[in-house]
Formats: C-alpha cells, sequence, structure tokens
C-alpha cells in the first residue's frame, strides 16, 4: 500500500502559467516533506522542502504548501518554463525513516511545459 | 564538482550471474542509500548505511546485499539476479541522519536481466 501518492502521472502546461501539482499521504507520522525534480537519465535532484510545523514554504517560483488535516501538499510552480518539463517526485520522512535516512516517494508526475 | 556516482550506468545480464553495482560519494557524507525506481511506484528503499560498518534493510531488500567498507563507497551486490530485479537503480547520500536532509542521487543504473 502506497503511503505517498501522487494521483496525476502527467501534466501539461503552457509557459508562462501556473503548474500546480499534488501529493497525498498517508502515514501522519511523516513530519518532513521534500519535492525531486528529475531529467531523463540523470538522478533526482532536490528542490524544495516543507516541514510539518509549517504551512507554506517558497522559494522563487516554486511554492510548496502543506495542508495536515488533509494530509496533503502541492507544489505551485510560477511562472512555468519549459525547462521545467521533467518529473516530479513528492517524498516524505518521519522520526522512524530519517533513522533509515529513508524516503518515501510517489509515483512521479511528469511535467511538460509547452511554449 | 560534488557528486554520486554509479557504475555502470546500463548493465544487461543474465538470470544467475553475479554482478556487482558500485557507487562512490566525494561528499564524505555519513548516510548512504540504495532505491530503486519502477514504473508507477516511485523510488522505494533497498538497503541503507549510517556509516562504516553499519548497515540495514531497506523496504524491498530480498536478493540484494550491500558493504560499506569506506565511507565514501557503497556497492549494491546482486548474487543471483533474477528477471524480477530489472529496474533502474540509485544510489544516494546525505551529510547526516534527519528528516531535513536532502539526498543527494547519483545518475542511475539501469538493469536489465534476462
Amino acid at each position: 500500500d502506497q503511503q505517498v501518492k501522487q494521483n496525476s502521472p502527467s501534466l501539461s502546461v503552457q509557459e508562462g502559467r501556473i503548474s500546480i501539482l499534488n501529493c497525498d499521504y498517508t502515514n501522519s507520522m511523516f513530519d518532513y516533506f521534500l519535492w525531486y525534480k528529475k531529467y531523463p537519465a540523470e538522478g533526482p535532484t532536490f528542490l524544495i522542502s516543507i516541514s510539518s510545523i509549517k504551512d507554506k514554504n517558497e522559494d522563487g517560483r516554486f511554492t510548496v504548501f502543506l495542508n495536515k488535516s488533509a494530509k496533503h501538499l502541492s507544489l505551485h510552480i510560477v511562472p512555468s518554463q519549459p525547462g521545467d518539463s521533467a518529473v516530479y517526485f513528492c517524498a516524505a520522512s518521519g522520526l522512524v525513516e530519517a533513522a533509515g535516512n529513508k524516503l518515501t516517494f510517489g509515483g512521479g508526475t511528469r511535467v511538460l511545459v509547452k511554449p | 564538482e560534488a557528486q554520486v556516482t554509479q557504475n555502470p550506468r546500463y548493465l544487461i545480464t543474465v538470470t544467475g550471474k553475479k554482478l556487482t553495482v558500485t557507487c562512490s560519494q566525494n561528499m564524505n557524507h555519513e548516510y548512504m542509500s540504495w532505491y530503486r525506481q519502477d514504473p508507477g511506484l516511485g523510488l522505494r528503499q533497498i538497503y541503507y548505511s549510517m556509516n562504516v560498518e553499519v548497515t540495514d534493510k531497506g523496504d524491498v531488500p530480498e536478493g540484494y546485499k550491500v558493504s560499506r567498507k569506506e565511507k565514501r563507497n557503497f556497492p549494491l551486490i546482486l548474487e543471483s539476479p533474477s528477471p524480477n530485479q530489472t529496474s533502474l537503480y540509485f544510489c544516494a547520500s546525505s551529510l547526516y541522519r534527519g528528516s531535513n536532509q536532502p539526498q543527494h542521487f547519483g545518475d542511475g543504473t539501469r538493469l536489465s536481466i534476462l
């Protein structure tokens, strides 16, 4: 049973518009959430994270929102650029998982930004 | 340049022929992990290591072995590979243990077991 789910396998958006990626989780013990970006033939690279004590974290064009009561987080990219075309993974960690340096990943969302 | 290096990047082999995927990091990181990526499942942890000579199982350890004899290296060993181990493998490292430690990933090793 997947504890972290990204229900949209793909997303297509026009350049300059907003991209919204969603992620749901079931384990209430998760206390840290991260987004990774992955280009073909490369490993995932860290993008942005949020602690469970916050509901928003912003870094340039990227903002992550966390709704703990709904066990839901989202990543907003504004404005979207063609270089943002990649697969985005949501990941979660908690005290137990951190002991093993483990991230629990969602299945990924492929984003295509059209010029 | 800070990096995690995996070799080989691609390998096609046959069932039962032992293979090793090497992983090396040059950032003096304590923590290293191996993940496998399968379609729709994201990345799942196979094994991890908290430091030299300290390793433990992740979520999907069956059929794999690891060792950590030096801080920088964390090889993944498939003693008797089977077709269900065909996957994309990633090695990762982080400086310390902790939820808020972003992990650095290698570029991946695509294994095909026939």
